[in-house]
């Protein structure tokens, strides 16, 4: 298996809601990562797992929390979101080691805050 | 990461080579470059990376110049399915796992 799988593909929240999204991977990587796409602009890194611990969290507001349940998920809880939080959101993973470090990345949650 | 300039696009036509550069003149000798390429609304795929040597796969080709201050991946036999934006990333060696960050990228067109 050599996949990212992201569900669900596409979402719709109001800004009172909270949903998840969630990411897997069973390919052994230990390290996950957490992408925003806005339209027409390059992924932004979110948030980095390593081992099952948070390493790095690119000052995402709390409206965006994170969860590792375990090495092969990675999940993404939304809550009292805004309408500009509208994006696809990318999930990848890689194998964390020093050197290269090819990251593979899911197809993406679409998410629309109405 | 250091930072890399990219056309913002080409055009190519179909089986013919398509060649795109990239910029990073700015680039430390324990960086690597990787190209990503994200055809629309899907998520990015990994296409190549290297050091110091030109690589080869299955995808594509990378040539770094001997100073590193530039490279050109090569899509030999480019077809419609190419059609994407192609990033350019230089990262440090021996980052673990530090995510990557995108720039703006090469919208490439392959024009049948």
């Amino acid at each position: 298996d050599t996949e990212v799988t992201q569900t669900p593909k596409h979402l719709v929240m109001g800004m009172t809601n909270k949903k998840s999204l969630k990411c897997e991977q069973h390919m052994g990587h230990r390290a996950m990562y957490w992408y925003k796409q806005k339209a027409k602009k390059p992924p932004e890194l979110m948030f980095v797992y390593s081992y099952e611990k948070l390493s790095i969290n690119e000052s995402v507001p709390s409206r965006f929390s994170p969860e590792c349940p375990n090495s092969s998920l990675l999940n993404l809880h939304l809550h009292a979101l805004q309408p500009e939080d509208s994006a696809l959101y990318l999930c990848a993973s890689s194998q964390a080691v020093h050197g290269a470090n090819v990251l593979t990345f899911g197809a993406g949650s679409r998410l629309t805050v109405l | 990461d250091a930072k890399t300039t990219q056309p913002p696009s080409m055009d190519c036509a179909e089986g013919r080579a398509a060649n795109l550069p990239c910029n990073h003149s700015t680039i430390s000798g324990n960086e690597y470059v990787y190209w990503y390429r994200q055809i629309h609304s899907q998520g990015p795929q990994y296409i190549i990376h290297g050091l110091k040597n030109n690589e080869t796969n299955e995808m594509a080709s990378l040539i770094i110049t001997e100073d590193r201050k530039s490279s050109t991946l090569i899509l030999p036999h480019a077809t419609l399915r190419d059609t994407a934006v192609y990033y350019c990333i230089v990262r440090v060696v021996g980052g673990g796992a530090d995510g990557l960050t995108f720039g703006k990228g090469t919208h490439l067109i392959i024009q049948p």
